[in-house]
């Protein structure tokens, strides 16, 4: 299993767009990249997974470039509500397998 | 969108009682659950894998007799802190993935149990 680098933290203020780099050098062929959020005292909630180049949705881009060894989740115009820990994973893309977490970003927006 | 229930939130109780835990997905059938362990500060740890109508599988270093996993059905999975004490007192949480299982649907995790021995 591929393992992932992030930074520990990241300090950001309102509005600003905030970027999270992931590395996964070992990424398997098949393997997917899937982006976590999470509050204190929650459940981790999926943001954003892609395969390669880039993937849009109503809250987050990720951005995987060809080579794929690592990836990196935008946030665009962030708020304080986005203060959390944001976890990179790779994902196996194989029936009935686990998501292994590392330390992942914990992200502190200030106002 | 998928959701994963967890239920209780919270429990408190003395040492040496047997806490269970359930995870129910609402709206989709997950033939494989997962267990995580979250102590504070720190990562998720995968505890184990539920598997519809078989045995769990347990990650090393996780006492099988100690976490009791049962998933009697496609859409809940129990974990069973046996003989519970202070040590055990942690944030356990659930997750499933829709559909086949493969990459292509995400894991949606449950909100968690806060889990206190006194």
């Amino acid at each position: 299993l591929a393992k992932t680098t992030q930074p520990i933290s990241m300090d950001s203020y309102e509005g600003q767009e905030v970027n999270i780099t992931c590395s996964h050098n070992n990424i398997a062929t098949n393997d997917y990249i899937t982006w976590y959020q999470q509050f204190p005292s929650q459940g981790p909630r999926f943001i954003i997974q892609g395969y390669k180049t880039k993937v849009t949705n109503e809250v987050a881009s990720l951005f995987i470039p060809a080579d794929r060894k690592s990836s990196t989740l935008s946030l665009p115009r962030v708020s304080l509500s986005d203060t959390a820990v944001y976890y990179c994973l790779v994902v196996v893309n194989q029936a009935g397998t686990a998501l292994i977490f590392g330390k992942g970003t914990t992200l502190s927006v200030s106002s | 969108g998928a959701v994963v229930s967890q239920h209780p939130s919270r429990v408190i109780c003395k040492s040496g009682t047997s806490v269970k835990i359930e995870c129910r997905s609402l709206d989709f059938q997950a033939t494989t659950m997962f267990w995580y362990r979250q102590f504070p500060k720190q990562s998720l740890m995968l505890m184990a894998t539920s598997n519809e109508g078989s045995k769990a599988t347990y990650e090393q270093g996780v006492e099988k007799d100690k976490f009791l996993i049962n998933h009697a059905s496609l859409t809940l999975s129990t974990l069973t802190v046996t003989s519970a004490h202070p040590e055990d007192s942690s944030f356990y949480i659930c997750s499933a993935r829709e559909g086949a299982g493969g990459a292509g649907q995400p894991q949606h995790f449950g909100d968690g149990t806060r889990l206190s021995i006194l």
